[in-house]
């Protein structure tokens, strides 16, 4: 059974920093790309990185792009999610997220950890 | 970047009914790379159709997917109390970056 168990949410200040964990089992974890996804309180899911299988090559939304990096070591199956220049808009539950072999498909998500950016 | 616009925002049905709802794309998914999630209150999305038209593993036949290029269907064919939740539409035919759709809420009349 594939479990993806999220680490690290917390309330931080506006501009501070944070590192996300997620713990992966269950499955041969360096054989699947891995995802970051966001839910606002209340609102829908907003999709915020993408890396490789190998770690090799990563993507990012817009609306984090230069501020969060995605990253995994695939010897401890942990995905990573550090995240700088926080502001409020940041506040979220964030899911971990399995990409399945079909491409792009998100096949299992974790139960999420709640970042809450807030002075 | 692709952006899905679903409708309606929120569909009142009855146990029983058939629900259907749309999710419209501002260009071509391409491949028709386009799959359908189900949230309920609390919990994490679940896989239910990917390629527009595939269920996900485990996932009844009463749920259905349809449609190519900009217009997508889900499709419930007889709504079971269990139904009732957030639909989200996701592209996935440009990515990265992959896109949701804003959702639609199915309730209980």
């Amino acid at each position: 059974e594939v479990q993806l168990v999220e680490s690290g949410g917390v309330v931080v200040q506006p501009g501070g920093s944070l590192r996300l964990s997620c713990a992966a089992s269950g499955f041969t974890f360096d054989d699947y790309a891995m995802h970051w996804v966001r839910q606002a309180p209340g609102k829908g899911l907003e999709w915020v990185s993408l890396i490789t299988w190998d770690g090799g090559s990563t993507y990012y939304a817009d609306s984090v792009k230069g501020r969060f990096t995605i990253s995994r070591d695939n010897s401890k199956n942990s995905l990573y999610l550090l995240m700088n220049s926080l502001t409020a808009e940041d506040t979220a539950l964030y899911y971990c997220a399995q990409e399945s072999t079909f491409g792009g498909v998100i096949k299992d998500w974790g139960q999420g950890t709640l970042v809450t950016v807030s002075s | 970047e692709i952006v899905l616009t679903q409708s309606p925002g929120t569909l009142s049905l009855s146990p029983g009914e058939r629900a259907t709802l749309s999710c419209r794309a501002s260009q071509s998914v391409s491949s028709s790379y386009l799959a359908w999630y189900q949230q309920k209150p609390g919990q994490a999305p679940r896989l239910l159709i990917y390629d527009a038209a595939s269920r996900a593993t485990g996932i009844p036949d009463r749920f259905s997917g349809s449609g190519s290029g900009t217009d997508f269907t889900l499709t419930i064919s007889r709504l079971e109390p269990e139904d009732f939740a957030v639909y989200y539409c996701q592209q996935y035919g440009s990515s990265p970056p992959i896109t949701f759709g804003q959702g639609t809420r199915l309730e209980i009349k």
